[in-house]
């Protein structure tokens, strides 16, 4: 069964432009989420989401926005970049549930704001 | 809110030395707790887990024990190989409110020498 994956895997944008990361769960899974991994903050949830639906959401600002497709791919927006936003993005899928399920992760998109 | 304390390392070891990585957790609800292993330039991996108290999670020769009473899950290896070196992170999912939040330690590099 293939992995979850994540494109692209480097991004580089500059402050005030928009960027929008790709992941696609693994066949089956419903619930998808996204974190964003800094040397600073460690690892922090952003939001999950499940049948199309936001489920879960972490603490960031309304910049981090994510939808999910029919087919359970998402996609994560962020609109007017920081230099904070540059950070590792990770998506992970699991099959319904963020308590007993095991979420397995992407390999995530750096994204570097110049 | 929850939150999730592991030691700081590095944590340097020799080939088939003991390791311990302390993990402790405070959470409003009953969490499920989990280990996640992550190497060079991948994402993470569950590497065990476990849903209620005194439940033993075991993997690849690594095991730790869901201990309520210490609010504790610390990661323990007999003999630890080069292979093991990477970044353990300790985490928990509490469902409690009705939301489920994963909070994750700020991780653990562990190095292990020949």
């Amino acid at each position: 069964k293939a992995g979850v994956t994540q494109t692209p895997r480097y991004l580089i944008k500059t402050r005030g432009q928009q960027v929008t990361l790709s992941c696609s769960p693994i066949s089956g899974h419903r619930s998808v989420s996204w974190y964003q991994q800094t040397p600073g903050q460690g690892l922090q949830f952003l939001f999950e989401y499940f049948s199309e639906t936001q489920r879960n959401k972490g603490n960031f600002p309304g910049r981090f926005s994510g939808r999910q497709f029919s087919n359970s791919r998402s996609e994560m927006n962020v609109s007017t970049l920081e230099l904070g936003d540059s950070a590792l993005y990770l998506c992970a899928s699991s099959l319904e549930t963020l308590m007993g399920d095991t979420q397995y992760f992407g390999p995530g998109t750096r994204l570097t704001v110049l | 809110g929850d939150s999730v304390t592991q030691m700081e390392g590095p944590v340097t070891l020799s080939e088939e030395a003991f390791l311990t990585i302390n993990c402790t957790y405070t959470a409003t609800g009953y969490p499920s707790l989990f280990w996640y292993v992550q190497y060079p330039g991948e994402g993470l991996q569950l590497l065990l887990k476990a849903t209620k108290a005194d439940d033993k999670g075991s993997n690849k020769g690594f095991e730790a024990t869901y201990r309520k009473e210490t609010t504790s899950f610390h990661l323990e290896k007999g003999s630890v190989q080069v292979s093991d070196s990477a970044v353990y992170f300790c985490a928990l999912t509490d469902g409690s409110g009705g939301s489920y939040i994963p909070t994750f330690g700020r991780g653990t590099s562990l190095i292990v020498h020949p």
